[in-house]
């Protein structure tokens, strides 16, 4: 079956502009996370979903960023008015969520984001 | 195809005990590996990082080790707490020259880690 797809593969955006990034996770996965992870870094967390709704909100890093899941489905992380240090690889995972349980996550393969 | 897998799957013991996960990649040209640890609805916390040159590296009761000869790589976990509960996550990086602002990240399935007591 498919797995967690992304859209675009690769961005490359003027200083200013917004883009938007797109997730479409694995069919039946209820749970989807955004992170990214700028060059030399770690994974940061940006944002959780539950369903349509996100209960953790706590990772994005400023109102710039902004993200929405639509029918338990595709999500779009946004960001507005770009600027050189939103530049990263954005990831997608999307897992079951059984209630309590620890569950797999699967990625997907990334959104490379270039601001200039 | 650059994979990354890890084993076991998912594995239980008794809280005390020591455990060993396994992560194996053919991701080339490498650049770094990581081991992270999620709890659901959480996001990942980073454990170790390794590049190519280094073999073992310790956080508190986690010791990782990397061999990149075999490309193979272990999360050893001692004297487990009920805290260990997560999913311990295996990602390497490709050093990918072309591209400035970003590695291509593989990432593994992760291995289901739950400590009972």
């Amino acid at each position: 079956g498919a797995g967690v797809s992304q859209s675009p593969s690769n961005k490359v955006t003027e200083k200013g502009k917004d883009v938007e990034l797109r997730c479409d996770p694995i069919s039946g996965h209820t749970a989807l996370y955004w992170y990214r992870q700028r060059l030399g870094q770690g994974l940061e967390f940006l944002i959780y979903f539950q369903g349509n709704s996100a209960p953790d909100k706590s990772g994005l890093p400023s109102d710039r960023f902004s993200a929405e899941r639509t029918g338990e489905s595709v999500s779009t992380l946004t960001i507005q008015r770009t600027q050189q240090e939103d530049s990263a690889v954005y990831l997608c995972a999307s897992s079951l969520f059984l209630g309590g349980a620890v569950e797999t996550q699967y990625f997907g393969p990334g959104t490379r984001l270039l601001v200039l | 195809k650059n994979q990354v897998e890890q084993s076991p799957q998912s594995l239980i013991i008794l809280e005390g005990k020591n455990c060993t996960l396994q992560c194996n990649y053919t991701v080339s040209p490498f650049s770094n590996l990581r081991w992270y640890k999620q709890d659901t609805g959480r996001g990942p916390v980073s454990l170790t990082i390794m590049t190519f040159s280094e073999n073992t590296k310790s956080n508190g009761r986690y010791t990782a080790t990397l061999d990149a000869d075999t490309k193979q790589s272990s999360l050893h976990i001692t004297a487990s707490q009920l805290s260990d509960s997560a999913s311990y996550i295996c990602v390497v990086s490709e050093e990918d020259p072309l591209v400035e602002y970003g590695n291509k990240l593989v990432f593994g399935a992760g291995t289901i880690l739950r400590v009972k007591s």
